[in-house]
């Protein structure tokens, strides 16, 4: 869905670099979803933010992956020392309200070389 | 634990020919449930969703899926496939009435179309 922005689209790094990856919601939303789609795979729920908190982060891996949501600005995902086996795209969603259903941004594609 | 299963990872269809992508499900108790389409590169977009209410839910593109509670199934059907429908398919559940979208999803069909 075209309100929900995220970038960067494409983003390369090196084994042990830093991440992070960024998401506007919808207009008016202050909660947003992250997910993960490995390569061949679905997408794997993640974590859930509304703004200053973490409602629900059972999907992360518990380590160098964290995420957060801040009164002003985007949220961002943010993983750190990067491993080859982070690559994916990963995806934010907004969810619809009372209408039970998400709208995804395009995705942030990680490859980590 | 909850889970969607798409049997079919890839099909191929001919163009103007029919199609139904399999999607079955467990779960709790009769969730949210949801159809995705994803092209290449591309976020996912809602086809279609089902709360309650008419198990044969229309969508867009064309598309509908019925809902069989005793099959615990959601297929999506298209009478006649066009080339621009070649992308890959997700069939997602999700819990009712609260407020949360934790959606799991399937692997995904891969959907070809031949001319």
């Amino acid at each position: 869905n075209a309100g929900v922005m995220q970038n960067p689209r494409h983003l390369v790094r090196r084994r042990g670099q830093e991440a992070r990856l960024r998401c506007s919601p919808m207009k008016g939303h202050s909660h947003v979803y992250w997910y993960r789609q490995l390569p061949e795979e679905g997408l794997k729920f993640m974590v859930y933010l509304q703004k200053e908190n973490i409602i629900d982060e059972s999907g992360m891996p518990k380590e160098r992956f964290s995420a957060e949501f801040p009164k002003e600005g985007p949220s961002i995902l943010r993983i750190q020392q990067v491993v080859r086996g982070d690559s994916a795209a990963y995806f934010c969603a907004s969810p619809g309200i009372n209408t039970g259903e998400l709208f995804f941004g395009e995705g942030s594609r990680l490859t980590v070389l | 634990a909850q889970s969607v299963t798409q049997p079919d990872i890839h099909i191929t269809v001919s163009e103007g020919a029919s199609l139904e992508l399999r999607c079955n499900y467990s779960y709790g108790a009769t969730p949210y449930l949801f159809w995705y389409v994803q092209s290449p590169g591309q976020g996912l977009q809602l086809l279609l969703k089902y709360f309650s209410g008419d198990t044969l839910v229309q969508g867009i593109k064309g598309f509908e899926a019925e809902f069989k509670r005793s099959q615990s199934s959601f297929n999506l059907r298209k009478p006649s496939v066009h080339w621009s429908d070649a992308a890959e398919y997700f069939c997602a559940v999700g819990p009712q009435n609260t407020g949360f979208q934790k959606l799991v999803f399937g692997t995904g069909t891969r959907l070809l179309v031949s001319p």
